[in-house]
């Protein structure tokens, strides 16, 4: 079946630094990818949609400038926290559907998700 | 604007019995789509069991059903014979027309007893 890899599932990083999240799909082909941010004991909030090759549309409130993405081709997105804070600390999953299928029927593919920790 | 609603915060069920897990939704799109995801506790998505708003029939995958009232909005998951491994967080989610992104409810943590 479809599956989606998120790298890394888990960083520690000093405030200031920047970290970059990868997600990709390992057999199929995603023109689009979502990011969603998770505190803990919380649902999953939608951060962002990664259009490839073109600009990602931002959820109102997420700041783009902080929050940088970029999908160079149909198999990757990446997620950049520039110039982390610990308040950024938080579980970053990224989701994809195959390009092909627009049946709402198929469901959105995974990745395991990225939990990062600001210090 | 699309909302998802989760009234349990948290369920408790004994194992081998069943458990009703409760989700109303409201949209104005007469076309959505109705998701249900299992995030265990390392993190990962797992998706259960699908509903199309035009769908006549409750959606079934193994022990998973779907109690879709569409009047009511509601989307409710069924879990036949709980298993210890079913012990989890439970989010109902919904896409849009078009239907690529989801919006979630808050979610349920299901315990499952022995």
């Amino acid at each position: 079946g479809a599956v989606v890899s998120q790298h890394p599932s888990r960083v520690i990083c000093k405030s200031g630094t920047s970290v970059k999240i990868e997600c990709r799909s390992l057999d199929f082909q995603a023109t689009t990818m979502f990011w969603y941010r998770q505190f803990p004991k919380q649902s999953l909030m939608l951060m962002a949609t990664s259009n490839e090759g073109s600009k990602a549309t931002y959820e109102q409130g997420v700041e783009k400038d902080k929050f940088l993405i970029n999908h160079a081709s149909l198999t990757l997105s990446t997620l950049t926290v520039t110039s982390a804070h610990p308040e950024d600390s938080s579980f970053y999953i990224c989701s994809a559907r195959a390009v092909r299928t627009g049946d709402l029927r198929s469901p959105l593919h995974f990745g395991n998700g990225t939990r990062l920790t600001v210090t | 604007a699309q909302k998802i609603t989760q009234t349990q915060p948290g369920m408790f069920v004994q194992e081998k019995e069943a458990v009703t897990l409760d989700c109303t939704y409201d949209t104005s799109d007469p076309s959505y789509g109705l998701f249900w995801y299992k995030q265990p506790s390392s993190g990962e998505m797992i998706f259960l069991i699908y509903q199309g708003s035009y769908d006549q029939q409750n959606a079934t995958e193994g022990r998973y059903s779907l109690n879709f009232q569409k009047a009511r909005k509601s989307a409710n998951l069924v879990i036949s014979a709980s298993q210890l491994g079913d012990s989890a967080m439970y989010f109902c989610a919904m896409t849009p027309p078009g239907g690529n992104m989801l919006t979630f409810g808050g979610g349920t943590r299901l315990m499952v007893k022995p």
